[in-house]
């Protein structure tokens, strides 16, 4: 299966700013998910990142928020805009080749 | 819409004990099924996952049988080990291919 890079693996923020998480693939897969982690809960998804395309929001998330970029199909970023303790979160990415999906080893973000 | 039910966690087991943790779902047609496993500090690995009904997924001594008249997919392993401690998700993929699902995560921790 294939392996997904995710960095950086953790950051603490001041609030206001901004932070942009990057995942690598080591093979070409169709669509690529990134998911937020608030502590102690399950994942929820942010978005659907496809190529060449724009990402699609789930309800609750917005594009100005959390900006997607899917420049190739091995690639893409998420921004956590205008920062607030609120976000603090593990961000992870997902990707979907065939026979399953495979995650990042996500993002832990602190925002103070 | 789909949804993942999972038991409450967290579970607390002896080394070597009998393990269950019930998962069902409620979907359209007969989604993909998957358990994932997140060590401490770590990000999500695919445990085993089935893709239709009767089938069963196994990996390093954990089980989960996909059965739709139930419509669930519960996890067994019949002897723990302390290695075994961390959170355990169940999650299904619908027919449209699109992201995963989780339930809510399962603690799991064994003492020796």
């Amino acid at each position: 299966s294939a392996v997904i890079s995710q960095k950086p693996s953790r950051d603490i923020c001041q609030r206001g700013t901004s932070l942009t998480i990057q995942c690598q693939v080591d093979s070409q897969v169709t669509m690529m998910f990134w998911y937020r982690q608030q502590p102690g809960q399950s994942l929820t998804l942010i978005a659907t990142a496809n190529q060449g395309s724009e990402a699609t929001y789930e309800s609750g998330f917005v594009i100005d928020k959390f900006p997607i970029s899917r420049p190739n199909l091995t690639f893409s970023t998420l921004t956590v805009s205008n920062q607030s303790p609120e976000d603090s979160s593990i961000y992870l990415c997902s990707g979907s080749p065939l026979g399953g999906y495979t995650f990042g080893s996500g993002t832990r973000l602190t925002v103070v | 819409g789909d949804s993942v039910t999972q038991m409450e966690g967290p579970v607390t087991l002896s080394e070597e004990a009998c393990l269950t943790i019930n998962c069902t779902y409620t979907a359209t047609g007969y989604p993909s099924l998957f358990w994932y496993v997140q060590y401490p500090g770590e990000g999500l690995q695919l445990l085993l996952k089935a893709t239709k009904a009767d089938d069963k997924g196994s990996n390093k001594g954990f089980e989960a049988t996909y059965r739709k008249e139930t419509t669930s997919f519960h996890l067994e392993k019949g002897s723990v080990q302390v290695s075994d401690s961390a959170v355990y998700f169940c999650a299904l993929m619908n027919q449209a291919g699109t992201a995963l699902i989780f339930g809510k995560g399962t603690t799991l921790s064994v003492s020796s």
